[in-house]
């Protein structure tokens, strides 16, 4: 058990490049969500999957993200057209059923767009 | 979600326990309480749930008033290293779990 991996760690873009980020669960996990904490704030919400189909999406999460899960194994993440105001640390989770809400996450990625 | 208020931050000298409580008055009949914990530059960590009964692993204890309306994070011996922001969350269903703002404890020499 690796625990959940999450690449890049950083990630500096420039204002409306595209950006995608990566997320790999535990193997055995078929849960995974993705969060966006910004500065002085707790993480929120973003997107939810279980095994490939993404279940529930925030409102956090505008037509410019798109998130997928296409084998129910990893993750990606990509924003288009970037804007500062995405500059957040986005962080994925994961877990099994029974587990509850005893999720473990990744270290997440660092974006800055400049 | 069950509304959770907690102090914004509290200071901890290393070697003794540090207490972090949390209210949540609006709780229901059976929705559990849970912490993270989230080392600067980190993720959030899973430190430990309860619904009434209080409850021991190894990282900390966890009290629940009988009536549940609110509950005390133990770490019975805070080093350094439990320098972190916590979280009291009191998922209300749903596949999400909604962070506030936490306390921000600081253990010191």
């Amino acid at each position: 058990d690796t625990g959940v991996s999450q690449d890049p760690r950083h990630k500096i873009t420039k204002r409306g490049q595209n950006v995608t980020f990566r997320c790999d669960p535990i193997s055995e996990h078929n849960r995974l969500y993705w969060y966006r904490q910004t500065l002085g704030q707790g993480p929120e919400f973003l997107t939810y999957f279980q095994n490939e189909a993404q279940l529930e999406k925030s409102r956090l999460l505008s037509d410019r993200f798109s998130a997928e899960r296409p084998k129910g194994s990893f993750s990606t993440l990509e924003i288009q057209r970037t804007e500062q105001g995405d500059s957040a640390m986005y962080l994925c989770a994961s877990s099994y059923p029974g587990q509850g809400y005893g999720y473990t996450f990744g270290s997440g990625t660092r974006l800055t767009v400049v | 979600d069950a509304k959770t208020t907690q102090p914004p931050s509290m200071d901890c000298a290393e070697g003794r326990a540090a207490n972090l409580p949390c209210n949540h008055s609006t709780i229901s009949g059976n929705e559990y309480v849970y912490w993270y914990r989230q080392i600067h530059s980190q993720g959030p960590q899973y430190i430990i749930h309860g619904l009434k009964n209080n409850e021991t692993n190894e990282m900390a204890s966890l009290i629940i008033t009988e009536d549940r309306k609110s509950s005390t994070l133990i770490l019975p011996h805070a080093t350094l290293r439990d320098t972190a922001v916590y979280y009291c969350i009191v998922p209300g269903g749903g596949n999400k779990l909604t962070f506030g703002t936490g306390t921000q404890l600081k253990v010191e020499l």
